[in-house]
């Protein structure tokens, strides 16, 4: 399976920033999305990103709000913008090398919006 | 659209004493089928998957998974629980639009194991 890293582990924002999160697989992989997972709860698909193109929102999530990129095969971001506490969350990258092969997840970002 | 009911939020079982975690899913085709699990603050692991085939799946840790598709069933089975599978697990479905890995989680089970 791949190596996903993601960065960073863990943050404390104050409301109205934003904060950018990373994520790196150590191959190259056909499919990356970005899912949430709030407190107590299960994980929610915000959408799959796209090499070259935009992302493919779920829906109650838009672009505005997190805009995702993914300018090569091992490299996505997904920024959460003008974050409120309600924002507060694990943000997980999940990586697919082919279109219908299981999926692998990085350790997750736990972010603190206060 | 698809779905993932996973009816027990929370079961405790005794360390060495067989486990079932139930899952029941919606979707109108052949769904591709995972069980995942986190432990406290970690990713998710995958445990298993089902996408075709024989209906009986082995995974990683122990864990066997069996797909029953005239229940929508899709239950996680261990013969002896060790203390270090306390976490919480995850059944997931993926489909066919969109990929097999674009997935709808369940809710998930809590498992806490008495030593």
């Amino acid at each position: 399976s791949a190596v996903i890293s993601q960065k960073p582990s863990r943050d404390i924002c104050q409301r109205g920033t934003s904060l950018t999160i990373q994520c790196q697989v150590d191959s190259q992989v056909t499919m990356m999305f970005w899912y949430r997972q709030q407190p107590g709860q299960s994980l929610t698909l915000i959408a799959t990103a796209n090499q070259g193109s935009e992302a493919t929102y779920e829906s109650g999530f838009v672009i505005d709000k997190f805009p995702i990129s993914r300018p090569n095969l091992t490299f996505s971001t997904l920024t959460v913008s003008n974050m409120s506490p309600e924002d507060s969350s694990i943000y997980l990258c999940s990586v697919a090398s082919g279109t219908n092969t299981e999926a692998f997840f990085g350790q997750g970002t736990r972010l603190t919006v206060v | 659209a698809q779905s993932v009911t996973q009816p027990d939020i929370h079961i405790t079982v005794s360390e060495g004493a067989s486990l079932e975690l139930r899952c029941n899913y919606s979707y109108g085709a052949t769904p591709y089928l995972f069980w995942y699990v986190q432990s406290p603050g970690q990713g998710l692991q995958l445990l298993l998957k089902y996408f075709s085939g024989d209906t009986l799946v082995q995974g990683i840790k122990g864990f066997e998974a069996e797909f029953k598709r005239s229940q929508s069933s899709f239950n996680l089975r261990k013969p002896s629980v060790h203390w270090s599978d306390a976490a919480e697990y995850f059944c997931a479905v993926g489909g066919l639009t969109g990929g097999g890995n674009k997935l709808t989680f369940g809710t998930g089970t809590q498992l806490k194991v008495e030593l």
